[in-house]
């Protein structure tokens, strides 16, 4: 177990659907990173949070969006669900913001959406 | 941008034989960061090893060791005496400094099969 609590772990759903999907970062963690892996490839950085504020966005949709709530969980908003977002979701942790290339992340098992 | 490649989609291994996963990367900075992370069947992403770009020094983390060539822009890992715990994809990862913030880029990742 690595810490970092995704939910949840597989989901199923159709076109032009909304789904949130939870986040809670490793016990004193302050960054939370969203990461989407699409069938056999690497990971895609989305977004990544510090301390309830957006950090750095990477090649996030319009129509995803995410936040990082006071208790430092994070939930990232999938909405008109398109055949091309299934994919497994991943969420990271660390504990700064960002500024050090030593920085280690910390993955959830991440959730597999399946879009049908 | 900065990219990440790894030339082998798949390799395969006899059980307590050596491998090496290859890994280059283009960057036109000094100093960075590389990782090498495996997701196993339980999807999870496990962090197997980091190098700094300004040590010469191979890090190595027991049986794991990587051949860090610089002016190569080559960064493979060996794994030795493999175990068929082993079998799992393994990704490479480049730390870039980019917006004030370090984000990871990520390879295509390499499955990594261990006959018993």
């Amino acid at each position: 177990d690595s810490g970092v609590t995704q939910t949840p772990k597989h989901l199923i759903t159709a076109t032009g659907q909304r789904v949130t999907l939870r986040c809670s970062p490793r016990s004193g963690d302050l960054s939370v990173y969203w990461y989407q892996q699409s069938l056999d490839q690497g990971l895609q950085f989305l977004i990544q949070y510090y301390n309830g504020e957006e950090r750095a966005k990477g090649n996030i949709l319009e129509r995803f969006s995410a936040q990082q709530f006071p208790d430092l969980h994070s939930e990232l908003n999938l909405s008109s669900l398109e055949l091309g977002d299934s994919a497994l979701y991943f969420c990271a942790s660390s504990v700064d913001r960002g500024i050090s290339g030593a920085n280690v992340l910390t993955f959830g098992a991440g959730s597999r959406l399946t879009v049908l | 941008a900065q990219t990440v490649t790894q030339s082998q989609p798949e390799m395969s291994v006899q059980e307590a034989e050596t491998v090496t996963l290859s890994c280059t990367y283009d960057t036109s900075e000094s100093d960075y960061y590389l990782f090498w992370y495996k997701q196993p069947p339980s999807r999870q992403m496990i962090l197997v090893i980091r190098q700094e770009a300004y040590k010469q020094q191979n890090a190595t983390e027991n049986r794991f060791s990587v051949n860090f060539q610089k002016a190569a822009k080559s960064f493979s890992l060996k794994i030795s005496d493999s175990q068929l715990g082993d079998a799992a994809m393994y990704f490479c990862a480049y730390r870039e400094y980019m917006d004030s913030n370090y984000q990871l880029i990520w390879g295509a990742g390499t499955k990594l099969i261990i006959k018993p």
